[in-house]
């Protein structure tokens, strides 16, 4: 397993356009998170996984947004009608429950995402 | 709500040199992780070292440790011996230790270290 990866690594949209990105996770992880970061800023928490269920959202989540994992695999997060402030690096991350002390999430290379 | 402060956007260091990243943090927890997660220019991000608040002895991992100060919560990183590979973002994080909806992590907003040669 080579670690997570994420399907774009770059998106361009026009502003009222949909995209959908895709993070496939380290192969036993359970765990699944979604964060974004804008220029000069730290991560910021969006939504996680345990298995297929999604657990906790972020006020971040707007009602535009949406993520799945279906079947405890995969996961997407879908923008609906974006807007320029929406232009970010989308990353994600995965960790095992109960795997190692903190249970050490490891990151995407992260799906920049830009609205015109 | 915990929060996490880098007060250094910009740090540079010469090569084989030793640095110190600050960071502070708030919360009312007794119990958290603390991290320090190294970004790359173009590369994803990886963690560089981990802090368990309950124990008092500073976590080391190579030429990278950290001096955690509990009670003014506070989380430095020192990285000895500088190589031209150090160059990156440096992001401090926080994460509960509980379960639940705790297992994410709070991020400061990094310091960018230059490593001259």
């Amino acid at each position: 397993d080579t670690g997570v990866s994420q399907d774009p690594r770059h998106k361009i949209t026009k502003r009222g356009q949909n995209v959908t990105f895709r993070c496939d996770p380290i192969s036993e992880h359970n765990r699944l998170y979604w964060y974004r970061q804008t220029l000069g800023q730290g991560p910021e928490f969006l939504t996680y996984f345990q298995n297929e269920a999604q657990l906790e959202k972020s006020r971040l989540l707007s009602d535009r947004f949406s993520a799945e994992r279906p079947k405890g695999s995969f996961s997407t997060l879908e923008i609906q009608r974006t807007e320029q402030g929406d232009s970010a690096m989308y990353l994600c991350a995965s960790s095992y429950a109960g795997g190692g002390l903190g249970n050490e999430q490891f990151f995407g290379p992260g799906t920049r995402l830009t609205v015109l | 709500a915990q929060t996490v402060t880098q007060s250094q956007p910009e740090m540079s260091v010469q090569e084989a040199e030793t640095v110190t990243l600050s960071c502070t943090y708030d919360t009312s927890e007794s119990d958290y992780y603390l991290f320090w997660y190294k970004q790359p220019p173009s590369r994803q991000m990886i963690l560089v070292i981990r802090q368990e608040a309950y124990k008092q002895q500073n976590a080391t991992e190579n030429r990278f440790s950290v001096n955690f100060q509990k009670a003014a919560k506070s989380f430095s990183l020192k990285i000895s011996d500088s190589q031209l590979g150090d160059a990156a973002m440096y992001f401090c994080a926080y994460r509960s230790y509980s379960g639940g909806s705790n297992y994410k992590l709070t991020f400061g907003k990094g310091t960018l270290l230059t490593v001259n040669p």
